[in-house]
Order: structure tokens, then C-alpha cells, then sequence
């Protein structure tokens, strides 16, 4: 098992520019997320999805988009880039049911926009 | 709503002294509990997790229990090592998790 992966790893765009951080997960997980990471303020979760098909606000979605078509893959699209979206960006699963249950986060992407 | 405060950083510690990161949290309802882990370069893993009062989570040596009365879930290593430098982060779950803003800790040896 692969696990959860992302790309790309790195990313450098020009405010107004768009783009598609990719995420996928291997192992039959129901419930997929995407986090920001900034200093100093832990991650913040930007969208989720509880299944194919369905998706929901996090903490901080203006900017963003995701679609989740099949289990396995949840794209977070940035429709028009600005400064105040670079971060690190984590993508996770987990199973669905038990709220007790581990999240496995991919290794993520660092994105500048200057 | 949800939140998790955990002590302030970065902490800096000699090899073999005795580990506390605090995590004290705000919760509508009654949340599993989870410390996780950041090494340089990587993204989080799982360290330990707790789904009911007075639950001992532990692995790799780190212990912390849940504390409702209290509503904490301190981190404690009896010994660290070098190898334990990392970004620890207190995180709490109902149906979304919600992370503390993490601490560094350097372990010099």
C-alpha cells in the first residue's frame, strides 16, 4: 500500500494563477481532507468528503474547490491564486464510522504564489 | 465551538530529561483525544490516541491520559533522545479533527 499520496511536493505560482494539488489514497478510506499548515496555527481543515460524490466546508474553503468523483482521489483546485494561500498543504484519510479512528495524512505540498 | 490549546514552544531539552507538552481542550460533546506527530520534512503520524476518560494512550515510550475532569491530555516521555525532535501536535476529534498549533521540541545531546 502506497498509502496517501500528493503531488506535486513543491510549487512556485504567480498570484491570478490556478492549479490542482492532487491526492490520492489506496486504501478504500471513506473520509478524505485537506488541511493547510501555517506557523504558528496548527492545521486548518479547508474541505472534506465523507464519500464519492459528497463534500463539505472545513474551516478556511474560500479559494478552494474539491470534487471527490471515485473513492480514491480528492483534488483541492485553487481557482486564482493569492500570496495569503501559500502554505503546506495536507492531504488525509481515515475510515468512516468510529470517530476514534486514526487519520493518515500524505507527506504534503509546499506551494508559494508570489 | 471546538479548540485545543497546547503549551507554546519550541521547548528545548537535554538528552534523558523528562518530557511534558501540555494539551488542554473545549469540546461540545465528548472527544477522542490524539497526540501526533511531525518529523522534519514529513507529513503527521499518528503517536497515540484516547476515546474515553481516564484512558491511557501510549507508544514509543510517550504516555498521556485522558483527563476529563480536568479536560487535558498531557504528553509525558520519561527519557527522550535526539530521535525525538520533532513538532508534536495535541489534536481532539468529534466528527472533524481539530488541532492545537503544535510544539517544536529539540533534544540537544
Amino acid at each position: 500500500n502506497a498509502g496517501v499520496t500528493q503531488t506535486p511536493k513543491f510549487q512556485v505560482l504567480k498570484t491570478g494563477q490556478s492549479m490542482t494539488l492532487q491526492c490520492a489514497q489506496d486504501m478504500n478510506h471513506e473520509y478524505m481532507s485537506w488541511y493547510r499548515q501555517d506557523p504558528g496555527m496548527g492545521l486548518r481543515l479547508i474541505h472534506y468528503s465523507v464519500g464519492a460524490g459528497i463534500t463539505d466546508q472545513g474551516e478556511v474553503p474560500n479559494g478552494y474547490n474539491v470534487s471527490r468523483s471515485t473513492t480514491e482521489d480528492f483534488p483541492l483546485r485553487l481557482l486564482s491564486a493569492a500570496p495569503s494561500q501559500t502554505s503546506v498543504y495536507f492531504c488525509a484519510s481515515r475510515t468512516g464510522g468510529a470517530r476514534g479512528l486514526e487519520q493518515y495524512f500524505g507527506p504534503g505540498t509546499r506551494l508559494t504564489v508570489t | 465551538g471546538n479548540s485545543v490549546t497546547q503549551m507554546e514552544g519550541p521547548v528545548t531539552l537535554s538528552e534523558e530529561a523528562f518530557l511534558t507538552i501540555n494539551c488542554t481542550y473545549t469540546a461540545t460533546g465528548y472527544p477522542s483525544l490524539f497526540w501526533y506527530v511531525q518529523y522534519p520534512g514529513e507529513g503527521l503520524q499518528l503517536l497515540l490516541k484516547a476515546t474515553k476518560a481516564d484512558d491511557k494512550g501510549s507508544n514509543k515510550g510517550f504516555e498521556a491520559t485522558y483527563r476529563k475532569e480536568t479536560t487535558s491530555f498531557h504528553l509525558e516521555k520519561g527519557s527522550v533522545q535526539v530521535s525525538d525532535s520533532a513538532v508534536y501536535f495535541c489534536a481532539l476529534s468529534l466528527e472533524k479533527l481539530t488541532f492545537g498549533t503544535g510544539t517544536r521540541l529539540t533534544i540537544i545531546p
